[in-house]
């Protein structure tokens, strides 16, 4: 099955800095990943996807970037801000084929401080 | 999106009791899952729950113990059966409306068995 891999497990920033969150996933057959913010005590909460057709997608102060031949993606914020504080979790799944579903398997999460 | 009611929020149980969590969706979907994270780690996934049919559990999870019902588009269950210190942990469903599409999460049950 596929095993995403994610790193750092922690990461404290300066505000204003930028912080960069890396994954490597090992099935080739992935296809769609997204990177979720979970804030202490809160839900999951997708922020940013890309898919495998894309080699770079951004949102205001966020960007994936998806390298398909070296099986990784990683996640730019830039500008930190103190609310950016949560732990960052990386995904992968695979469109489901005829009969199957979507299997999303996650990163073991990253911790991301803020320092004011 | 999807708006996603997950009961309760949190629950204090004794060893050896069974605990039902609930999953209600405001829009049917076609897949919905259950996931436990334990304090400070990722999300696991314990099985997806399919509409009309039994549950499909990943490996390390068994029907016995964490049974789940789906009886039609915008509801689940997951109930924790038998439950043990071990089985303290936050469970998680998340709902995908269509094939291929984003996963959505509830905002948790947080059980802690004594």
């Amino acid at each position: 099955g596929e095993n995403v891999e994610q790193h750092p497990s922690t990461l404290s920033v300066q505000e204003g800095d930028s912080a960069v969150i890396k994954c490597t996933y090992s099935d080739s057959a992935s296809n769609y990943f997204p990177w979720y913010k979970q804030e202490l005590g809160k839900r999951p909460q997708l922020i940013i996807d890309i898919r495998s057709n894309v080699g770079e997608k951004k949102d205001q102060r966020i960007a994936v970037t998806l390298n398909k031949t070296a099986k990784h993606f990683s996640l730019h914020i830039t500008e930190t801000q103190p609310e950016d504080s949560a732990v960052y979790f990386c995904a992968a799944s695979r469109a489901p084929g005829s009969g199957g579903y979507q299997k999303v398997t996650f990163g073991i999460g990253t911790k991301l401080q803020v320092i004011p | 999106s999807a708006v996603i009611s997950q009961k309760p929020s949190r629950d204090i149980c004794q060893r050896g009791t069974s605990l039902t969590i609930q999953c209600q969706v405001d829009s049917q979907v076609t897949m919905m899952f259950w996931y436990r994270q334990q304090p400070g780690q990722s999300l696991t996934l314990i099985a997806t729950a399919n509409q009309g049919s039994e549950a499909t559990y990943e490996s390390g999870f068994v029907i016995d113990k964490f049974p789940i019902s789906r009886p039609n588009l915008t509801f689940s269950t997951l109930t924790v059966s038998n439950m043990s210190p071990e089985d303290s942990s936050i469970y998680l469903c998340s709902v995908e409306r269509d094939r291929g599409d984003i996963q959505y999460f509830g905002a948790g049950t947080r059980l802690s068995v004594l």
